[in-house]
C-alpha cells in the first residue's frame, strides 16, 4: 500500500500568512493526488486534483504543485474561513489513502 | 444538484452486521465508480472501498478486507457497504463519495454521513 505523509500535522498561522503543507508518497504516483479541506461537522471539499488544478469555486489563493513522491498546498495568503484541516490522498490506486491531516489553526 | 444520502448506520455489537446504503441523485449514477470513507471520532479520513461503475473492479482497505462487502444497484442508483463482524475499531462516520469526472479516485461530492458505532 501506498503511505501518505503530511508535514506539519499542526500549523498555527495569522490571517494574511502564506501557509504550506507539504505530502509525501512513499512510492511514485506521477500526478495522482488531491487535496481536501475539512471543518469541524462537515464533510471533506475538494480543494486540489491531479497536484495542481483547482477545483471549480475554490478561491485562487490556493494552489498546489509537485509530482512523482512529493507534493505541496499553498495558500498565499490566509483568510479566516481556511482554518479548517487538510488532507492529502493518493488516487493513483487502490487502496486510496490519505494523509494524516494537518490542523490549520489561528495564531 | 448533486446528492448522495447515507443511511443505516446505528448502535451494534461487536461481532454482528450492519449494511449501510447510500441513495443518489442528480447525476447518471452508472457513469460513475462510487467509494466508501470513514472517519473515527476525532481522526482523519480513511478510505474503505470503491466500485467501478459496472462491478467489475473492487477494492479494499486492509483493514476491513475479508469483513465488508460494497455493491452497487444501477437500477437504484443506489451503493451499499454489507459490514460483517464489526470491531470497536469500524466505529466511525461513513461517507458516501462520488468521484469527479475523469478522475476515478478523486471525491468531489460526499454525503454528510451515518454514524456506526460499535459497542457492547
Amino acid at each position: 500500500d501506498i503511505q501518505m505523509t503530511q508535514s506539519p500535522s499542526f500549523v498555527s498561522a495569522s490571517v494574511g500568512d502564506r501557509v504550506t503543507i507539504t505530502c509525501r508518497a512513499s512510492q511514485g504516483i506521477s500526478s495522482w493526488l488531491a487535496w481536501y479541506q475539512q471543518k469541524p461537522g462537515k464533510a471533506p471539499k475538494l480543494l486540489i486534483y491531479a497536484a495542481s488544478s483547482l477545483q471549480s469555486g475554490v478561491p485562487s489563493r490556493f494552489s498546489g504543485s509537485g509530482s512523482g513522491t512529493d507534493f505541496t498546498l499553498t495558500i498565499s495568503s490566509l483568510q479566516p474561513e481556511d482554518f479548517a484541516t487538510y488532507y492529502c490522498q493518493q488516487a493513483n490506486s487502490f487502496p486510496y489513502t490519505f494523509g494524516q491531516g494537518t490542523k490549520l489553526e489561528i495564531k | 444538484e448533486v446528492q448522495v444520502v447515507e443511511s443505516g448506520g446505528g448502535l451494534v455489537q461487536p461481532g454482528r452486521s450492519l449494511r449501510l446504503s447510500c441513495a443518489a441523485s442528480g447525476f447518471t449514477f452508472d457513469n460513475y465508480a462510487m467509494h466508501w470513507v470513514r472517519q473515527a471520532p476525532g481522526k482523519g479520513l480513511e478510505w474503505v472501498s470503491g466500485i467501478s461503475w459496472n462491478s467489475g473492479n473492487i477494492g479494499y482497505a486492509d483493514s476491513v478486507k475479508g469483513r465488508f462487502t460494497i455493491s452497487r444497484d444501477n437500477a437504484k442508483n443506489s451503493l451499499y457497504l454489507q459490514m460483517n463482524s464489526l470491531r470497536s475499531e469500524d466505529m466511525a462516520l461513513y461517507y458516501c463519495a462520488k468521484p469527479a469526472a475523469g478522475y476515478p479516485g478523486v471525491f468531489d461530492d460526499w454525503g454528510q454521513g451515518t454514524l456506526v458505532t460499535v459497542s457492547s
